[in-house]
Order: structure tokens, then sequence, then C-alpha cells
């Protein structure tokens, strides 16, 4: 059964940059058939999608997001990472990550870390 | 950008209900590449529907998914107490971003 897990600091000081890092386990992060991908949730708000990346390296990021974000992938760890730079506190949200198919079609996420915490404070 | 807007709001209806959710798109979303989470309190979104209207594995049928274009619906046939959730549809196609609507909160009247 496939299983993703982000780790990382819950608490990230404004104007530093946010680190997290989803750990696939079950399945090959190295499978030509799944983009992975990370996307927040402020508490008691609504799900909003930072970006996606192919085992590849091969990457594209909401563009409300572009410039602060970069998504990376470790294939030799099963593991893909985040970083989102220059944060404030409306960055303060649920990390998820999340696979999704693709194939002659393309599938939505469909396996979602169970999420974490991170608090922009002082 | 997609914008996806959800209504309504807010549906409090009693199980054994039949609940009607839309989700509206500002333009065409390519190849109904639109889909369906449940968010409980707590957890993870879970996928319900894709591609409009197919199913997820182990979604119980009570959940169904239609349109086209710009505009979608959610159904679900009659309400069990496990279906009061947020939910949230979401435009996946192959132009990011990858938006997701405001989402419909379905409570217990």
């Amino acid at each position: 059964q496939l299983q993703l897990q982000e780790s990382g600091p819950g608490l990230v000081k404004p104007s530093e940059t946010l680190s997290l890092t989803c750990t696939v386990s079950g399945g090959s992060i190295s499978s030509s058939s799944y983009y992975w991908g990370w996307i927040r949730q402020p508490p008691g708000k609504g799900l909003e999608w930072i970006g996606s990346i192919y085992y590849s390296g091969n990457t594209y990021y909401n563009p409300s997001l572009k410039s602060r974000v970069t998504i990376s992938v470790d294939t030799s760890k099963n593991q893909f990472s985040l970083k989102l730079s220059s944060v404030t506190a409306a960055d303060t949200a649920v990390f998820y990550c999340a696979r999704r198919e693709f194939g002659s079609t393309w599938l939505p996420f469909d396996y979602w870390g169970q999420g974490i915490l991170v608090t922009v404070s002082s | 950008e997609i914008v996806l807007t959800q209504s309504p709001g807010t549906l409090s209806l009693s199980p054994g209900e039949r609940a009607t959710l839309s989700c509206r798109a500002s333009q065409s979303v390519s190849r109904n590449y639109l889909a369906w989470f449940q968010q409980k309190p707590g957890q993870a979104p879970r996928l319900l529907i894709y591609g409009a209207s197919s199913r997820a594995t182990g979604v119980p049928d009570r959940f169904s998914g239609s349109g086209s274009g710009t505009d979608f619906t959610l159904t679900i046939s009659r309400l069990e107490p496990e279906d009061f959730a947020v939910y949230y549809c979401q435009q996946y196609g192959n132009s990011p971003p990858h938006t997701f609507g405001g989402g419909t909160k379905v409570e217990i009247k």
C-alpha cells in the first residue's frame, strides 16, 4: 500500500525559508506513471495547489507562488521536497504531499499524506 | 487561470436525503478533467470522482458526478452519517494552476 509522509519543522520565522520533505513508501517515486505534488490549506480555509514534479526533475508550479517555490526530487531516498522562501504569516497552513497518475489520460491526486501544519511566526 | 465557484457554501440536510453540489468553472475544463474530493476534519482530502463522472476505487455508488464544459455536479443520492463533510472540486487539466473550488460543507440539519 502506497504511503506518503510529510516531515519538517512545524514553526518557521517570517522571511525565512520553509522546507518540507515527503517520503514515499510502498512504491517507487521513479515510476514513469506518476507526478508528485504539494498542496496547502490555511487553517479553516480551502485547498491550494502549489506545484508538481516528475522523477526526472521536470516541475510545474502555481504562478502565484512560482517566484518563491522550489520542488526537488531525490530518487535515491524515494523522497521529494518543497522549499518556500520569504514566508509570511499568510503562508501558515497544513501542507500535503500527494501523487497523481498520468498516461493516455491524466488523473488527479489519489494518494495523499496526512499533512503537516507549518506555522509562520516569530 | 480557471476559477472554480462552488455552491452552495453550506448545505444543511438530514441523513437519507439527496445532496446536490455545484461547481462552475470560469472557462471550459479541458477534457472534463474535473475531480471531486471529500474532506473530514483533521484528515487529508479523499478522491471521490475524476474525469467529471468516474468514481475512484472504493467510492460507494451513492456518489455520482456529472457535467461537462463549465458546469459540474456532485450528487449524493442518500446521505449516510459518514458523508457529512466538506467537498471540493478541482480542475487538473494539463494547464496549471490546477485550481480548487472554495468548498461546500454538507452539514447535518
